[in-house]
């Protein structure tokens, strides 16, 4: 079974700053994908970025980032230059195949809310 | 591509009514999942289809839990004798089952059972 854990229940951030987000995972499978999503308080699910298992390379998209080390099974989110529109909850997720093929389930976890003061 | 809407935005039932929700995938998506998510947690997959085909169903999907999406088009998800407990947001996402922009979540539906 796949597991994902984010310790950070709430998160503060002065606006401009860069903020980590913590993930770690726990699965038997050698392919699967890390996810970010964003939750507004409108209830949408947006996808942020993306890293496969056997990607090499960082995710990087604008200025989200994911720094992705796969020995210690952490994938933590870094968002850089923080704005007020990111305050939001975040959450960590992963599916049990790489982008090639993926569709299969996501297990999330249990998320970070994220407040950003001006 | 409108994206993935759901219908209603939120629903207020007695307990005990029966309840059905709808969602409308992206059109060339041919994967289509729930989830349901309840206060300060995170969504929980309840089940998803390939085309019209139910290919995964969770343990959370009780017997009073029914999807489907006839000619793999829309899905509808229909909640029977509706507890306090299925009190919950609950998210469709849809997919093309490849590709890294995988899944495009909807609005989803707030449910409140009184």
């Amino acid at each position: 079974a796949q597991k994902i854990t984010q310790t950070q229940p709430g998160m503060f951030v002065q606006e401009k700053e860069a903020v980590t987000l913590d993930c770690t995972y726990d699965t038997s499978d050698q392919s699967y994908g890390l996810f970010w999503y964003k939750q507004p308080s409108s209830g949408e699910m947006i996808f942020l970025i993306y890293q496969g298992s056997y990607d090499e390379q960082n995710a990087t998209e604008g200025r989200y980032s994911l720094n992705f080390q796969k020995a210690r099974k952490s994938a933590n989110l870094v968002i850089s230059a923080s704005q007020l529109g990111d305050s939001a909850m975040y959450f960590c997720a992963m599916t049990k195949k790489s982008k090639e093929t993926s569709g299969s389930r996501l297990t999330f976890g249990e998320g970070t809310q994220l407040t950003v003061n001006p | 591509d409108t994206g993935v809407s759901q219908d209603p935005r939120h629903k207020i039932t007695k307990r005990g009514q029966n309840v059905t929700f709808r969602c409308d995938p992206i059109s060339e998506h041919n994967r289509l999942y729930w989830y349901r998510q309840t206060l300060g947690q995170g969504p929980e997959f309840l089940t998803y289809f390939q085309n019209e085909a139910q290919l995964e169903k969770s343990r959370l999907l009780s017997d009073r839990f029914s999807a489907e999406r006839p000619k793999g088009s829309f899905s509808t998800l229909e909640i029977q004798r509706t507890e306090q407990g299925d009190s919950a947001m609950y998210l469709c996402a849809s997919s093309r089952g490849r590709g890294v922009d995988g899944y495009t979540f909807g609005s989803g539906t707030r449910l409140t059972v009184v």
